[in-house]
């Protein structure tokens, strides 16, 4: 069965950097696109970012862009979320989730279980 | 972009149906028919109600159904049930190339 498994989230003041991963089973990781999504505490869901299943086309949310970098390694099955220069509203649960359909983006049946990443000194 | 939407509340009593509006633009959900609905309990990943406006997944209760009109699309829920009782959010794909979501909105079962 698919299975997605975030880690890599924590503690890091402001201006730090944290590395996610996304490890992804039960599936040909290759043919997929893959998302991250986030939300706030108490908030509601955000797309962060999307990376193709090559790896050669990648966006990005205005809220990250210049600071978070994705990336994926088919050869592991996993992806990957780099954030720099992290702020306290970067605070949020963050999901990796596989892209279904026609585009990138227009829906998600399977989500990780999310991983906590919390900014504050 | 903007997020879509949503009413912050709604509620019903069980075995009455409710709608939950989500309203967007012409460059997302009014463009494409990409839309999509989640439902959300406390603490857990959100599950995938609707997608392309308004197929199931497998799985999905025929209570769920999505429609769009113009730049607003819906989630209907019928035969309201104490489990439905959760945060939805609806999602579209745009005019970017990229999705975004609603605020979403907390339904309350009376």
């Amino acid at each position: 069965q698919v299975q997605l498994v975030e880690s890599g989230g924590g503690l890091v003041k402001p201006g730090g950097s944290l590395r996610l991963s996304c490890a992804a089973s039960g599936f040909t990781f290759s043919d997929y696109y893959m998302s991250w999504i986030r939300q706030a505490p108490g908030k509601g869901l955000e797309w962060v970012s999307y990376i193709s299943s090559s790896g050669s086309t990648i966006y990005y949310a205005d809220s990250v862009k210049g600071r978070f970098t994705i990336s994926r390694d088919n050869a592991k099955n996993s992806l990957y979320l780099q954030m720099n220069s992290l702020r306290a509203e970067d605070t949020a649960v963050y999901y990796c989730a596989r892209d279904e359909g026609e585009v990138a983006g227009s829906f998600y049946v399977y989500w990780g279980q999310g991983t906590l990443v919390t900014v504050s000194s | 972009q903007s997020a879509l939407t949503q009413p912050a509340s709604v509620s019903g009593s069980p075995g009455q149906s409710i709608t939950i509006s989500c309203t967007g633009t012409s460059s997302d959900v009014g463009g494409y028919n990409y839309v999509s609905w989640y439902q959300q309990h406390p603490g857990k990943a959100p599950k995938l109600m609707i997608y392309d406006v308004s197929n199931r997944p497998s799985g999905v209760s025929n209570r769920f159904s999505g429609s769009k009109s113009g730049n607003t699309a819906s989630l209907t829920i019928s035969g309201l049930q104490a489990e439905d009782e959760a945060d939805y959010y609806c999602s579209s794909y745009t005019s970017s190339s990229t999705p975004v979501f609603g605020g979403g909105t907390k339904l309350t079962v009376l």
